[in-house]
């Protein structure tokens, strides 16, 4: 079974630009979710997705959004990108929404704001 | 604010031996622990969990105590291979969030293993 794939891997942008990031999930996984991972701050949530509704957000500003589609794969945006922005972007599905379900990571985007 | 600390950014262990990684969390409301292990270029897999109504919880070479009252854990690694090398990371989740995700993480801690 193939496991979370996320694209693009890497990716350079400018101050001012927004970008989107893909995840696809482990086939048959509902739930997606996001992390973003910078150094010294550890993995951070973002937001949750299960049936293509988000059901929980993460304590970011409101240039992250994030959706997903009726296939369970998930897109998340940052308008606006700041220095700070960049960082690595880990997708997480599992298969259902309980709080005990494994979660399943991607290999990340790694995003440089520049 | 730093809900669950790794306070050992590094940790050098000789093959053979036992590997303990510790883990703090300030937050009384998580009731569920999570050890994630990363390579370089991959993202986390998943490890060994352990629920707040348990103690300790085994899984081969693995363990994971929790003492609630210190509001600490640790995984142990017995004994420790070289393919043990990489960075692990503490989660912790509360009972609140209702859904497996939002996970609170640590910053992580490099494990060497030295042959």
């Amino acid at each position: 079974k193939a496991g979370v794939t996320q694209t693009p891997r890497y990716l350079i942008k400018t101050r001012g630009q927004q970008v989107t990031l893909s995840c696809s999930p482990i086939s048959g996984h509902r739930s997606v979710s996001w992390y973003q991972q910078t150094p010294g701050q550890g993995l951070q949530f973002l937001f949750e997705y299960f049936s293509e509704t988000q059901r929980n957000k993460g304590n970011f500003p409101g240039r992250f959004s994030g959706r997903q589609f009726s296939n369970s794969r998930s897109e998340m945006n940052v308008s606006t990108l700041e220095l700070g922005d960049s960082a690595l972007y880990l997708c997480a599905s599992s298969l259902g929404a309980r709080r005990q379900e494994t979660q399943y990571f991607g290999p990340g985007t790694r995003l440089l704001v520049l | 604010d730093q809900q669950v600390k790794q306070n050992s950014p590094s940790l050098s262990v000789q093959e053979g031996r036992i590997s303990i990684l510790n883990c703090d969390y300030t937050n009384s409301m998580f009731d569920y622990f999570l050890w994630y292990k990363k390579y370089p270029a991959e993202g986390p897999t998943f490890l060994i969990s352990i629920s707040s109504i348990k103690d300790k919880n085994e899984d081969g070479r693995f363990t994971v105590f929790l003492n609630k009252s210190a509001k600490h854990l640790s995984l142990h690694i017995v004994p420790s291979q070289p393919g043990d090398s990489a960075v692990y990371f503490c989660a912790a989740s509360k009972a609140t969030t209702g859904t497996a995700s939002k996970l609170t993480f640590g910053t992580g801690t490099r494990l060497q293993v030295t042959l």
